[in-house]
């Protein structure tokens, strides 16, 4: 079955420039994460979706970051005026229920953003 | 603020030689401890969750436990194919530590 996939996979950038990532959840899954993950780093959360409203997003670092679920499936994280400390590899998971603090993540393989 | 941190940050095993990963952790109201694997280039893939203390869940060669301060998780005469970075989170699961990076020596 498919799991999540994130769209690039790579994004090269350069600096000031605006950068859009996409995610694709798993078929059915209600909850959906953002997190940013440096070299040699855990996952540093972003933002959570249960549905289409952000519940939690308290990760993300300043304005310049948004994400957004219209429809409570695919996620796009929009990144403006790109710095190049934003260079991270950016993850998304997703997991099938409303228990979001219990439940079982699904990752997708990320998105390598490298801003120049 | 949940903290998580995990001990050693590298470890070399010889195939067949036993060890244990440390997770410490401060946090108000566990909801779970979770432990996940993620090789190069790939994201984390779920292990286990661990709810409360003194629960124990094994999967192959890894066995994971739970105390109120501290997960370990136990790898049992570890393979190369074992070489990978484990990473624990809590609470949430927004909080990950930054992993112990395993490998395991043919």
């Amino acid at each position: 079955g498919a799991g999540v996939s994130q769209t690039p996979s790579n994004k090269v950038t350069e600096k000031g420039k605006y950068v859009e990532l996409r995610c694709d959840p798993i078929s059915g899954h209600t909850a959906l994460y953002w997190y940013r993950q440096s070299l040699g780093q855990g996952p540093e959360f972003l933002i959570y979706f249960q549905g289409t409203g952000a519940a939690d997003d308290s990760g993300l670092p300043n304005d310049r970051f948004f994400a957004v679920r219209p429809e409570g499936s695919v996620s796009t994280l929009k990144i403006q005026r790109t710095e190049r400390g934003d260079s991270a590899v950016y993850l998304c998971a997703s997991s099938p229920s409303l228990a979001a603090s219990t439940d079982t993540q699904y990752f997708g393989p990320g998105t390598r953003l490298t801003v120049l | 603020e949940d903290q998580v941190t995990q001990s050693p940050e590298a470890l070399r095993l010889q195939e067949g030689e036993s060890s244990s990963l440390n997770c410490s952790y401060t946090v108000s109201g566990l909801r779970g401890l979770f432990w996940y694997r993620q090789d190069p280039g790939k994201g984390p893939e779920f292990l286990f969750t661990l709810y409360s203390a003194g629960e124990e869940k094994e999967k192959e060669r890894l066995k994971a436990t739970l105390t109120k301060k501290e997960s370990f998780l136990h790898i049992t005469a570890p393979k190369p194919e074992d070489s990978a970075t484990y990473l624990c989170a809590v609470s949430n699961q927004f909080y990950f530590g930054t992993g112990t990076s395993l490998t395991v020596i043919p």
